[in-house]
């Protein structure tokens, strides 16, 4: 994917974990928005972060986005079992002319 | 609130084409664009093209070019995916999203908040 993030993350509940999303100087480095979706099993995808760290209503604030340069990052603080899913990063590249996504982190609340 | 809602399952053989639908229920496409994304088994997502129908601008991800026609009908709200050519490995779920976007050239494509429930395209001999 030509937005790297870690296969997978895990945490107790109650903890805080954070999913980091790595571009290039073509999305994220060029200035790209980078935005945040999660996905429970057999369910489409769900955003949860917008323009780097805008929440959409009804997302809980425990979910937070941060972005600098090439890199961003999902926090999830107070991780509960219901945030067992698959989450995704997602921005434009300009050397594709479209969107990108990551290859997805499997978050397990142990 | 705006939902997507996208035709049934399909089954195909290798070769053919199929064409997806998604419709705008409980409201329009208004200004907003609608974006293709396809979920093979098991795997991430993957952005196919989009299209801004107040505008007719389709923009096509370069990998499916020349393989994938994305339309709409500003007039139904119903936006379609046509995939040609089909082969074993373009079996997958096939998303329509909302998205929106920053108008100018190119067209900048922003984030879904807005999912169809995904039709299952399944290519089999």
């Amino acid at each position: 994917s030509v937005l790297t993030q870690p296969p997978s993350v895990s945490g107790a509940p109650g903890q805080r974990v954070t999913i980091s999303c790595t571009g290039t100087s073509s999305n994220l480095g060029a200035g790209y928005a980078v935005h945040w979706y999660h996905q429970l099993p057999g369910t489409a995808p769900k955003l949860l972060i917008y323009g780097n760290t805008n929440r959409p209503s009804g997302v809980p604030d425990r979910f937070s986005g941060s972005k600098s340069g090439t890199s961003a990052s999902l926090a999830i603080t107070g991780l509960q079992a219901e945030d067992e899913a698959a989450y995704y990063c997602q921005s434009y590249d300009s050397s594709l002319s479209g969107v990108v996504f990551g290859g997805g982190t499997k978050l397990t609340v142990l | 609130q705006v939902q997507l809602v996208q035709s049934g399952a399909e089954v195909k053989k290798p070769g053919s084409s199929v064409k997806v639908s998604c419709k705008a229920s409980g409201g329009t496409f208004s200004s907003y664009g609608i974006s293709w994304v396809r979920q093979a088994p098991g795997q991430g997502l993957e952005w196919m093209g989009g299209i801004i129908p107040m505008l007719n601008i389709a923009n096509h991800a370069q990998k499916f070019q020349g393989k994938v026609t994305i339309t709409a009908d500003e007039s139904t709200s119903t936006a379609y995916m046509e995939l040609r050519s089909l082969r074993s490995e373009d079996t997958a779920l096939y998303y329509c999203a909302r998205s929106g976007y920053s108008s100018g050239y190119p067209v900048i494509w922003l984030g879904m908040d807005v999912w169809g429930q995904g039709t299952t395209v399944t290519v089999s001999s």
